[in-house]
């Protein structure tokens, strides 16, 4: 199956410092990744939908300028959480449309201290 | 708008024991359903996708589901849990917005297999 990679898989960080998160198809190229939010023994929700060469689409309460997303070639998407606060700490997790269906990563554990 | 519950947060059965986790959709329009499953601190794997072609889906690891529209339900079941299928399990119905797959999840339900 389709492989779709991340990175790092886990960051500590400051409060009010930036993180980059990269999402990766490895096998496939992807018009379109999406990105998740798990917190801890919940589900999944999306936070917004990236497409190749447009500005991303964001879901409703999900902050634009917080969280930076930027899709620049078929293959890459990074997510980046600007000013980070505790608050921000989760799980991300990155997902790539295919035939279908979506190809998810394996996530990124966040802590923001 | 489409939604997915899960009925159970948590399930448990003893190794060999038939595994039934279910799912419910609301849908205005033929649905593609889907079961993942998560390991902890992993991302989602693929089960099984329901495309609207046959309506029992059979996925990896001896896992199956069966799309019922006059139930909407979409409940995932194994003959026989083995102790590697301990794990989260997410029902999820797509949702075409703009033109891509949007997936709407259900909470989840954690499997625990009891040897």
């Amino acid at each position: 199956g389709a492989v779709v990679s991340q990175h790092p898989s886990r960051v500590i960080c400051k409060s009010g410092t930036s993180v980059k998160i990269e999402c990766r198809s490895l096998d496939f190229q992807a018009t379109t990744m999406f990105w998740y939010r798990q917190f801890p023994k919940q589900s999944l929700m999306l936070m917004a939908t990236s497409n190749e060469g447009s500005k991303a689409t964001y879901e409703q309460g999900v902050e634009k300028d917080k969280f930076l997303i930027n899709h620049a070639s078929l293959t890459l998407s990074t997510l980046t959480v600007t000013s980070a606060h505790p608050e921000d700490s989760s799980f991300y997790i990155c997902s790539a449309r295919g035939v279908e269906t979506q190809y998810f990563g394996p996530g990124t554990r966040l802590l923001v201290l | 708008a489409q939604s997915v519950t899960q009925l159970g947060s948590h399930v448990s059965v003893s190794e060999g024991a038939l595994v039934l986790l279910r799912c419910n959709y609301s849908s205005s329009v033929p649905p593609y359903l889907f079961w993942y499953v998560q390991y902890p601190n992993q991302g989602l794997q693929l089960l099984l996708k329901y495309t609207s072609a046959a309506t029992l889906v059979k996925g990896i690891n001896g896992f199956e589901a069966e799309f019922k529209k006059s139930e909407t339900s979409f409940h995932l079941t194994k003959p026989s849990a083995h102790m590697s299928d301990a794990a989260e399990y997410f029902c999820a119905v797509s949702e075409e917005s703009q033109g891509a797959q949007k997936l709407v999840f259900g909470q989840g339900t954690r499997l625990t297999i009891n040897p």
